[in-house]
């Protein structure tokens, strides 16, 4: 289908522990892999991104992996901080338009 | 740069009533904007293309004479629910889509804070 299947849904981990956040997706046309962060009553802000011709980009502790034969893509928080728990989403670039992932709620334990 | 404004930041109205919401892109020219609808611990679901110029693009099972969308500027796109109940009470969240990169920027979005939108 169109969506885009995000896993898990919810996520705990203690701080300075690693964070792992997995999509897959079906339309193999799409080259455009963003990742956005949303906190409690704001909008979402895109912390990273990856077009299809890389398959993997770093920005500090933060990293996105991209395997377009196995049609996914990972979101790696390293050396996670309490100020990291959020709710991240996924999405894929199709047609002009970015189709979310369900999201996942990470919590950050000190 | 890149920054999209939303205004009001939460409105509260009467069953029955109109509700104008308003985006802006403050310091880029947008001729794409989207607006999106989201529900408690629910993703971001688009409800329809908005092109300056002309008029907005629906997605499928979006009432186009209730959620009324005007692009008539470079910079400001509305969102105006007509006639409001309170299913349609949500957070509305639109995005701009900088098209100064070119088509390698086709796809990157920056969103507004979003409207807390209540309906009693």
């Amino acid at each position: 289908g169109e969506n885009v299947e995000q896993h898990p849904s919810t996520l705990s981990v203690q701080e300075g522990d690693s964070a792992v956040i997995k999509c897959t997706y079906s339309d193999s046309a799409s080259n455009y892999f963003p990742w956005y962060k949303q906190e409690l009553g704001k909008g979402p802000q895109l912390i990273i991104d990856i077009r299809s011709n890389v398959g993997e980009k770093k920005d500090q502790r933060i990293a996105v992996t991209l395997n377009k034969t196995a049609k996914h893509f990972s979101l790696h928080i390293t050396e996670t901080q309490p100020e990291d728990s959020a709710v991240y989403f996924c999405a894929q670039g199709r047609g002009g338009k970015l189709i979310f992932g369900q999201g996942t709620e990470l919590s950050v334990k000190p | 740069g890149a920054v999209v404004s939303q205004h009001p930041s939460w409105v509260i109205c009467k069953s029955g009533t109109s509700v104008k919401i308003e985006c802006r892109s403050l310091d880029f020219q947008a001729t794409t904007m989207f607006w999106y609808r989201q529900f408690p611990k629910q993703s971001l679901m688009l409800m329809a293309t908005s092109n300056e110029g002309s008029k907005a693009t629906y997605e499928q099972g979006v009432e186009k004479d209730k959620f009324l969308i005007n692009h008539a500027s470079l910079t400001l796109s509305t969102l105006t629910v007509t006639s409001a109940h309170p299913e349609d009470s949500s957070f509305y969240i639109c995005s701009a889509r900088d098209e100064g990169g070119g088509v390698l920027y086709l796809y990157e979005q920056y969103f507004g804070p979003g409207t807390r939108l209540t309906v009693t």
